[in-house]
């Protein structure tokens, strides 16, 4: 696609069920990442993947959080049991090189409930 | 590690006036790049302006310049005749390609700055 793609758009989930939120990024871009937003927060990194290089997931806030990027492209975050602090917008971007400008998605607003 | 830090939660201009938002960084690199994005109410963060490090010329881009100091290492964004859809929150980033280990050129934000436009 012309850009990056998160699914879904939104999503409602019950207290304590597990989510799976995609990013499919540029076709050819080699760094993925997510990040969280809070209302009206900044942004809080989550995980950075670089090509075949181990992953950055040292923003991660708990082990129920955990990403998968397969064949270098397509990414997956998941959420386990989630709790209402889980509660954000989660962003995805990729960019062409280390040090290219990064694209974004449009996001998927998680409501846990 | 590299810090970001956005010291101005809100700013706001009239309509036509100029604005500049603040952003300082903290880095031992020589060699790095910094940006601008913009985030409207649609959520989509959009670039609006990049500066390489190891360029002395400050970058422009039509209504938006961005005033570099290196040995400050400030990085101020100036928006020239103001409109309304300039109304977002902006954020300022750094990257560097000579951070080791998984953190290769991961970008760090800092934490916003919500400008209001009034007319």
């Amino acid at each position: 696609g012309a850009g990056v793609s998160q699914s879904p758009s939104n999503k409602v989930t019950e207290k304590g069920k597990d989510v799976e939120l995609r990013c499919d990024p540029i076709s050819g871009h080699t760094a993925l990442y997510w990040y969280r937003q809070s209302l009206g927060q900044g942004l809080e990194f989550l995980i950075y993947f670089q090509g075949n290089s181990a992953p950055d997931k040292s923003g991660l806030p708990s082990d129920r959080f955990s990403a998968e990027r397969t064949g270098g492209s397509v990414s997956t975050l998941t959420i386990q049991r989630t709790q209402q602090e889980d509660s954000a917008v989660y962003l995805c971007a990729s960019s062409s090189s280390q040090f290219g400008k990064a694209f974004f998605g449009q996001g998927t607003r998680l409501t846990v409930v | 590690a590299q810090t970001v830090t956005q010291s101005q939660p809100e700013m706001s201009v009239q309509e036509a006036e100029t604005v500049t938002l603040s952003c300082t960084y903290d880095t031992s690199e020589s060699d790095y790049y910094l940006f601008w994005y913009k985030q409207p109410p649609s959520r989509q963060m959009i670039l609006v302006i990049r500066q390489e490090a190891y360029k002395q010329q400050n970058a422009t881009e039509n209504r938006f310049s961005v005033n570099f100091q290196k040995a400050a290492k400030s990085f101020s964004l100036k928006i020239s005749d103001s409109q309304l859809g300039d109304a977002a929150m902006y954020f300022c980033a750094y990257t560097s390609p000579n951070a080791g280990g998984t953190s290769y050129g991961k970008l760090t934000f800092g934490q916003g700055t919500i400008l209001t436009v009034h007319p």
